[in-house]
C-alpha cells in the first residue's frame, strides 16, 4: 500500500492529452515538493517534473505538473507512442523523514 | 556526467546477508545525501534508506529498520546497503540514488537485483 495514491492505468491515443493523478496529505504533497518520474520498461526510473512544475533540461514541454493542497498531477499532451511506461510521483514525508511513492501508472498509448 | 553504478546483486536464502554497493562519479559526492530505494517485481517504488552528506543524518523505512544498515566513504565516492536477516518479501531491484532534496530525486543507478529464495 503506496502512501500517495495514483491510478494503476492510463490511456490515450496518440496526438491526445492526458493526466495522471498523485494524491497525498498535508504531512508530504501538502507541505513538500511533488516530483514526477518516467519509467520506461526495463529501465531505471528518470525525473520528469521537480519541484511541482519544473521540467528538468531535456524534458519536452508536452509533460507539465501542477500541484493544489494535497493533490499533483502530471499532464502529458501530443501522446506519442514512446511515452508508453510507468508514471511514479513522489514527495518528502515529513512524519516518516523519507521519501514516500505512488504506487506507479501505466500508460498506455492506444 | 553523474554516474552511479550498483553492484552486490544475486541469489540469498532468507535469513542471510548481502551487502550492495553503489560507486558514485560525475559529481561532488561528499556534497550530497544518498537514499536506497528498491522495486519489487510488477510494483511500485519504495524508499529505504536515507544518509547525509558527512553521514551524520540516517533515516530508514520501518520496513528494513533494523535490519539493512547504510554507509558510505566519501573518500572512495561509494555507497553501500548492508541487508541482514533477508526475507522473501525482499527480493527486488535495488537503486542507488542521489538527493537533489528540493530537485527530488534526480539521478539514479541502473538497479541491482536481489533475489530472496530457498
Amino acid at each position: 500500500q503506496s502512501v500517495l495514491t495514483q491510478p494503476p492505468s492510463a490511456s490515450g491515443a496518440p496526438g491526445q492529452r492526458v493526466t495522471i493523478s498523485c494524491s497525498g496529505s498535508s504531512s508530504n504533497i501538502g507541505s513538500n515538493y511533488v516530483h514526477w518520474y518516467q519509467q520506461l520498461p526495463g529501465a531505471a526510473p528518470k525525473l520528469l517534473v521537480y519541484r511541482d512544475d519544473q521540467r528538468p533540461s531535456g524534458v519536452p514541454d508536452r509533460f507539465s505538473g501542477s500541484k493544489s493542497g494535497s493533490s499533483a498531477s502530471l499532464a502529458i499532451s501530443g501522446l506519442r507512442t514512446e511515452d508508453e511506461a510507468d508514471y511514479h510521483c513522489a514527495a518528502w514525508e515529513d512524519s516518516l523523514k523519507g521519501w514516500v511513492f505512488g504506487g506507479g501508472t501505466k500508460l498506455t498509448v492506444l | 556526467e553523474v554516474l552511479l553504478v550498483e553492484s552486490g546483486g544475486g541469489l540469498v536464502q532468507p535469513g542471510g546477508s548481502l551487502r550492495l554497493s553503489c560507486a558514485a562519479s560525475g559529481f561532488s559526492f561528499s556534497t550530497y545525501t544518498m537514499n536506497w530505494v528498491r522495486q519489487a517485481p510488477g510494483k511500485g517504488l519504495e524508499w529505504l534508506s536515507y544518509i547525509s552528506g558527512r553521514g551524520y543524518t540516517i533515516y530508514y523505512a520501518d520496513s528494513v529498520k533494523g535490519r539493512f544498515t547504510i554507509s558510505r566513504d566519501n573518500g572512495k565516492n561509494s555507497l553501500s546497503l548492508q541487508m541482514n536477516s533477508l526475507r522473501v518479501e525482499d527480493t527486488a531491484i535495488y537503486y542507488c540514488v542521489r538527493d537533489g532534496y528540493n530537485l527530488g530525486i534526480d539521478f539514479w543507478g541502473q538497479g541491482t537485483l536481489v533475489t530472496v529464495s530457498s
